[in-house]
């Protein structure tokens, strides 16, 4: 993988419903990954920033994974709500560059 | 102020001038990013500024780009003779230290540039 990809493109999700969404990124030269989450007109938001292979980390409904080795990181999002509908953007810090997928745009439906 | 601000938020000229994005990061913060994003496109990497000093400017398109930071704060992005290819959201990001693992970036609001 040369660049960082992020899957689904897009996803709908029912109120209530979990669901989780794929950040791939080359593994060599790995320094730090990055989540973001972007709501229309709004400013993009940093959620997590992972350092460590097998890194969890989480924000209320809201976690992640992290594994440096095969080049991946999961969101996970649990029990979506309206208010999560955004764009969940993941980025590849190698020092001073961040590298950006196009991002994962989620639509919960109440 | 409390967050990266930045202006104008919507910005519409015409082919061949040239326009200017001013970027107010966030105060004490040594380091700030310049992005883009085109339609369908992910966030694209233009210059990364510490203080004064852009130690990467790899990203920068072409030499019609430019930008420069004046006193640790203020940046401008400059952009010379623009083409309908610069339509795009332009976004700024500000974060405590430049080149350190795990520095959050905190982005301002964008600005919309349309070239008819």
């Amino acid at each position: 993988i040369l660049n960082v990809e992020q899957s689904p493109q897009s996803l709908h999700v029912q109120e209530g419903d979990s669901t989780n969404f794929t950040c791939s990124f080359p593994s060599s030269n790995f320094y730090a990954l990055h989540w973001y989450r972007w709501e229309t007109a709004k400013s993009p938001e940093a959620l997590f920033v992972m350092t460590l292979n097998g890194d969890e980390k989480k924000k209320g409904r809201i976690s992640a994974t992290l594994n440096t080795k095969e080049g991946y990181s999961y969101l996970y999002i649990k029990g979506s709500q309206p208010e999560d509908s955004a764009t969940y953007l993941c980025a590849r810090n190698t020092g001073n560059q961040f590298y950006f997928g196009t991002g994962t745009s989620l639509t919960v439906i109440p | 102020g409390a967050g990266v601000s930045q202006s104008p938020s919507n910005k519409v000229t015409e082919k061949g001038k040239d326009v200017e994005l001013r970027c107010d990061p966030i105060s004490g913060h040594t380091a700030l990013y310049w992005y883009r994003q085109s339609l369908g496109q992910g966030l694209e990497f233009l210059i990364y500024f510490q203080g004064n000093s852009a130690p990467d400017k790899s990203g920068l398109p072409s030499d019609r780009f430019s930008a420069e930071r004046t006193g640790g704060s203020v940046s401008t992005l400059t952009i010379q003779r623009t083409q309908q290819e610069d339509s795009a959201v332009y976004l700024c990001a500000s974060s405590w230290g430049g080149g350190t693992i795990g520095n959050i970036q905190y982005f301002g609001a964008g600005t919309r540039l349309s070239v008819l």
